[in-house]
């Protein structure tokens, strides 16, 4: 069955970066596009890009440019996303997805806090 | 603020139907067929409900539909039940920089 599993919790200082992971298993990984999509606490949700694993690709949100890259490991089938220049207000749930019909499958969500 | 205006609530009792709109612009929703809707249950991951405006993925139940008029996308559900109490979604492919916009949610209550 598809299953995208993403990394643990994580704290961070501001001005850091934080590395999330997204592994899949399932599926043929270069097969299908990889979102990542972030919920700050008790709001709604917000897309910040993908990457085709094929080509590695990518396609970032404006909001996010100069400060994500979203790479991948085609040998491990593991998708990652990588934000810089942290602030207070990037604490949020970030998740990786698989776009298919739709974005059908959703990791398990990864909180990163951004705290001094 | 969201680039696509949801309500903020709603409320049904069990049986009834209900709709949540999606309101965008000639740039997202009435531009492209690329309408999906997500159901969030608190802390679990965002479901998707519907995709390309119509589309039921499997396993998704029948009592959930969606459609597209103009600038304004809808999902429809009918015979409320309790466990459709959550917060949706809607999101649609945009012509802008951002590329992918999500609506602000709006939170089903099941009275």
């Amino acid at each position: 069955q598809v299953q995208l599993v993403q990394s643990g919790a994580d704290i961070k200082k501001p001005g850091a970066s934080v590395k999330v992971s997204c592994k899949a298993s399932g599926y043929t990984f270069t097969g299908y596009y990889i979102h990542w999509v972030r919920q700050a606490p008790g709001q709604g949700l917000e897309w910040m890009g993908w990457i085709d694993p094929n080509s590695g690709d990518t396609n970032y949100a404006q909001n996010f440019q100069g400060r994500v890259t979203m790479t991948r490991d085609t040998s491990i089938s593991t998708a990652y996303m990588e934000l810089s220049r942290l602030r207070s207000d990037d604490t949020a749930v970030y998740y990786c997805a698989r776009e298919s019909w739709g974005v059908d499958y959703w990791g398990q969500g990864t909180l990163v806090t951004v705290s001094s | 603020q969201s680039a696509l205006t949801q309500p903020a609530s709603l409320s049904g009792s069990p049986g009834q139907s209900i709709t949540i709109s999606c309101t965008g612009t000639s740039s997202d929703v009435g531009a492209y067929n690329y309408v999906s809707w997500f159901q969030q249950h608190p802390g679990k991951a965002p479901k998707l409900m519907i995709y390309d405006v119509s589309n039921r993925p499997s396993g998704v139940s029948n009592r959930f539909s969606g459609s597209k008029s103009g600038n304004t996308a809808s999902l429809t559900i009918s015979g409320l039940q309790a466990e459709d109490e959550a917060d949706y979604y809607c999101s649609s492919y945009t012509s802008s920089s951002t590329h992918v916009v999500f609506g602000g949610g709006t939170k089903l209550t099941v009275l």
